[in-house]
């Protein structure tokens, strides 16, 4: 498939390190976030959440922190594998009334065997 | 979760022709979008399919240049008209079942314009 990582900026890592996304998001009134990670010719595809009222969470291999005092979001991705190769969005819903997300501009991770 | 099935995968269109692209969810959802994602871009969201009335529209993006129907709560159309290049993009469609959680994305429809 093609990429749409084309521009993006790029996170390259070995087999078996740990990964760290970062994300900044756009506004402080917002309050659930979301990783998504994108496969090459796939939609997003849903890998954690956090709400505003949480610093931490923790899914398989994947933690998300959010820093609000500095709009700050990461993605930790433990014991990184080739199939994590893609590339991730962050996404912040501007407040638990409001339908929409919207989108950071997105990391490619590459890892390397 | 929600299974979204979009049509066409992908095209290539003339110049000054229209595409439409459909989307089936295989549940009812109450909240139905379209994102366009630019060549090494992120995605930015087109507009809010309203079921039974007109989508709402993002600044930057016209009804008259991407009619979107949604006839009930498991579909929805998007056209892009009167193509040009610039509109050489992925299409997403994209669901939500409740505010506060996350949404789910079809697969997306590769557009290229000649």
């Amino acid at each position: 498939g093609e990429s749409v990582g084309l521009h993006l900026p790029t996170l390259s890592v070995q087999e078996g390190d740990n990964s760290i996304i970062n994300c900044a998001y756009s506004n402080s009134a917002s309050d659930y976030f979301i990783w998504y990670k994108q496969e090459s010719g796939k939609g997003p595809q849903f890998i954690i959440d956090i709400r505003s009222n949480m610093d931490k969470r923790q899914g398989q291999r994947v933690t998300v922190l959010l820093n609000k005092t500095v709009k700050h979001l990461s993605l930790q991705i433990a014991a990184t594998q080739p199939g994590d190769s893609a590339v991730y969005f962050c996404a912040e819903n501007l407040n638990s009334g409001y339908s929409t997300l919207t989108f950071g501009k997105g990391t490619m991770l590459l890892v390397s065997p | 979760s929600a299974v979204i099935s979009q049509k066409p995968s992908r095209d290539i269109c003339q110049r000054g022709t229209s595409l439409t692209i459909q989307c089936q969810v295989d549940s009812q959802v109450t909240m139905m979008f379209w994102y366009r994602q630019q060549p090494g871009q992120s995605l930015t969201l087109i507009a809010t399919a309203n079921q039974g009335s007109e989508a709402t529209y993002e600044s930057g993006f016209v009804i008259d240049k991407f009619p979107i129907s949604r006839p009930n709560l498991t579909f929805s159309t998007l056209t892009v008209s009167n193509l040009s290049p610039e509109d050489s993009s992925i299409y997403l469609c994209s669901v939500r079942q409740i505010l506060g959680t996350e949404a789910f994305f079809g697969q997306g429809t590769r557009l290229t314009v000649v």
